[in-house]
């Protein structure tokens, strides 16, 4: 089984800010790796897929990067609707999901 | 729009059995692939099932393979998720996913249905 592993588990930071979380998985996942946003008492919502392609709708402020075994998500400029949990989670071998990032207000 | 109602959550004593249900509507059912995914309370996301297109293929994680059973049907647009011999640690919220047809990330989901198994 392909493990993935977020960092950190929590992030405290202020509006405006530049924020990164990164993903690695246990094996190598070529690009096969997506982000989903998840709000309180909401289904997760889809970011990015294929480690940097956003999707339709997705703010230009959300990038995806990496390749093999480590990505990154980062938010250029933190707006308050995105404070929530960050999932990554990698599809080339069934489907593994991290255990999630909280971004919180500082 | 794309459209994924989630049903048949509720209280379950353990050892017993409950039918998920999810309705789609917005797109053509019968070409994509359907998973379920639960999180259990403040927990992360973890997948459970999927079957293919025409139903001739499903795939089960090893936490709910003979337990639980994944089927649909195309002529309803309807996705199920058959369980039984359900445990403490089936409680979640299950969410119905559509596979993006482009590849294999999950590009819907629905709103997510609660499943308490508890005596």
């Amino acid at each position: 089984d392909i493990q993935m592993t977020q960092s950190p588990s929590t992030l405290s930071a202020s509006v405006g800010d530049r924020v990164t979380i990164t993903c690695r998985a246990s094996q190598s996942i070529s690009g096969w790796l997506a982000w989903y946003q998840q709000k309180p008492g909401k289904a997760p919502k889809l970011l990015i897929y294929k480690a940097s392609s956003l999707e339709s709708g997705v703010p230009s402020r959300f990038s995806g990067s990496g390749s093999g075994t480590e990505f990154a998500l980062t938010i250029s400029s933190l707006q308050p609707d995105d404070f929530a949990t960050y999932y990554c989670q990698q599809y080339t071998n069934y489907w593994t999901f991290g255990q999630g990032t909280k971004v919180e207000i500082k | 729009e794309v459209q994924l109602v989630e049903s048949g959550g509720g209280l379950v004593q353990p050892g017993g059995s409950l039918r998920l249900s999810c309705a789609a509507s917005g797109f053509t059912f019968s070409n994509f692939w359907m998973h379920w995914v639960r999180q259990a309370p403040g927990k992360g996301l973890v997948w459970v099932s999927r079957i293919n297109s025409d139903r001739s293929s499903t795939t089960y994680a090893d936490s709910v393979k003979g337990r639980f059973t994944i089927s649909r049907d195309n002529a309803k647009n309807t996705l199920f998720l058959q369980m039984n011999s359900l445990r403490a640690e089936d409680t979640a919220v299950y969410y119905c996913i559509r596979e993006s047809g482009e590849s294999r990330y999950f590009d819907y989901w629905g709103q997510g249905t609660l499943v308490t198994v508890s005596s």
